[in-house]
């Protein structure tokens, strides 16, 4: 079964710092990469997927990923944090059609003011 | 983009009562709905995948007389937990992806907070 995992558990960082939180998994197949935010109390939100094409992937807030396939991983960074990015941050991967994600473990993010 | 709604957000009951938890995408279609559970400082993990007309499938461990999936319509997916225990306290979140569309992303509804006392 394909696994993923996120290796930073928590994660604490200053205003401005630069972020990396890294993802990898086990499945050996073609994929769907994405990187989901949860922010406290809210729902889980997108932001960023890869499918195809140009493995540096743009989301929102900032964000980036590359997926990197000779390495099973798609990093996430932000080149400045902002305390607003304060969540937990979670990689899931998907092998099909229909859309069922396996989650990393998540990397709780807590940003200094 | 693509809604989806839990109801209810959160819900206490006692031990050994049945909670109704209902998923629905607002605006769009999907024959495919999935169930995650999430427990505190854990990720989410897959517990069953909810199929309109059918059975849903469930996911090793997890008990399908115990959580009742019924996907009635291609807009609304239900998880039931029957004859509730402190155990199954957690947070429950559904997804759901638009019919008919490739490469795209699934909508998570915002959860459902369930504890059992």
């Amino acid at each position: 079964a394909q696994s993923v995992s996120q290796h930073n558990h928590h994660v604490i960082l200053s205003e401005a710092a630069s972020l990396e939180l890294g993802c990898n998994y086990s499945y050996g197949g073609t994929v769907n990469l994405f990187w989901y935010v949860q922010y406290p109390g809210q729902h889980l939100q997108l932001l960023l997927k890869y499918f195809s094409g140009d493995p540096l992937v743009k989301g929102i807030k900032g964000f980036e990923a590359e997926f990197i396939k000779s390495k099973f991983s798609f990093n996430l960074r932000k080149p400045s944090v902002q305390w607003s990015d304060t969540a937990e941050y979670f990689c899931a991967v998907n092998h099909n059609a229909g859309n069922m994600l396996t989650f990393g473990g998540g990397t709780r993010l807590m940003v200094k003011p | 983009g693509a809604v989806v709604s839990q109801h209810p957000s959160w819900v206490i009951c006692k031990s050994g009562t049945s909670v109704k938890i209902e998923c629905r995408s607002l605006d769009f279609q999907a024959t495919t709905m999935f169930w995650y559970r999430q427990f505190p400082k854990q990720s989410l993990m897959l517990m069953a995948t909810s199929n309109e007309g059918s059975k849903a499938t469930y996911e090793q461990g997890v008990e399908k007389d115990k959580f009742l999936i019924n996907h009635a319509s291609l807009t609304l997916s239900t998880l039931t937990v029957t004859s509730a225990h402190p155990e199954d306290s957690s947070f429950y979140i559904c997804s759901a992806a638009p019919l008919g569309r490739t490469n795209t992303e699934a909508f998570f509804g915002q959860g459902t907070r369930l504890t059992v006392v």
